[in-house]
């Protein structure tokens, strides 16, 4: 089983400073890496697919980065709805699928 | 527009049972793998099971296996976890979300709005 260990549990941040959310695998993943977004009382929501390509919709200020076992999820300016819980998930080796413990982002 | 939307929790007593089902609209429902994952709650997101687009593959977290059953009804567009001997550790959301297709990315585009398990006596 794969295991993804993100850092750190929670980073307190204020508006226009720059987030950097680090997931870290137990064996590479190749690039088959995504990140999520959930905010409290919603479904998780897909901001970066395949490690470092945005999804649909997602601002530009979202960036993903990285490849084998070291993983970046960068928010380059934050807005106050940047504030949420972010999860990765690995799809390279599977079952199972496994997901990351989350990063809290709590804007000040 | 593609919806996911899923049905059936409710509030069970340990070692009961319960059916989950997710209907699927807005993409054709028979060619993408499904999946189920939980999130208990204030805790993290966790997989739970995936089907095959033919439901001839299934496979489950070990935490689940011979206690839940993941199957498809193609024809009807849905997706359904039987879960049964249900324990306290079960209680969570429960959501369906659509596996990446042939050529797309590894993410999760589509997943449901949950739905709730409690298993409390």
């Amino acid at each position: 089983e794969i295991v993804l260990t993100q850092s750190p549990a929670t980073l307190s941040l204020s508006p226009g400073e720059r987030a950097t959310l680090s997931c870290r695998a137990s064996q590479s993943v190749s690039s088959h890496l995504a990140w999520y977004q959930q905010k409290p009382g919603q479904a998780p929501r897909l901001l970066i697919y395949d490690a470092s390509n945005r999804a649909t919709g997602i601002p530009a200020r979202f960036g993903g980065s990285g490849s084998g076992t070291d993983f970046t999820l960068t928010i380059s300016s934050l807005e106050p709805e940047d504030s949420a819980v972010y999860y990765c998930q690995q799809f390279n080796s599977w079952p199972p699928l496994t997901f990351g413990g989350g990063t809290k982002v709590e804007i000040k | 527009e593609v919806q996911l939307v899923e049905s059936g929790g409710g509030l069970v007593q340990p070692g009961g049972s319960l059916r989950l089902s997710c209907a699927a609209s807005g993409f054709t429902f028979g060619n993408y793998w499904m999946s189920w994952a939980r999130q208990a709650p204030g805790k993290g997101l966790e997989w739970v099971a995936k089907i095959k687009q033919d439901g001839s593959e299934k496979y489950y977290v070990d935490s689940v296996k011979g206690r839940f059953t993941v199957s498809r009804d193609n024809t009807n567009n849905s997706l359904y976890l039987q879960m049964s001997s249900l324990r306290a550790e079960d209680t969570a959301v429960y959501y369906c979300a659509r596996d990446p297709g042939v050529g797309q990315g590894s993410g999760w585009s589509y997943w449901g709005q949950g739905t709730l398990v409690t298993v409390s006596s």
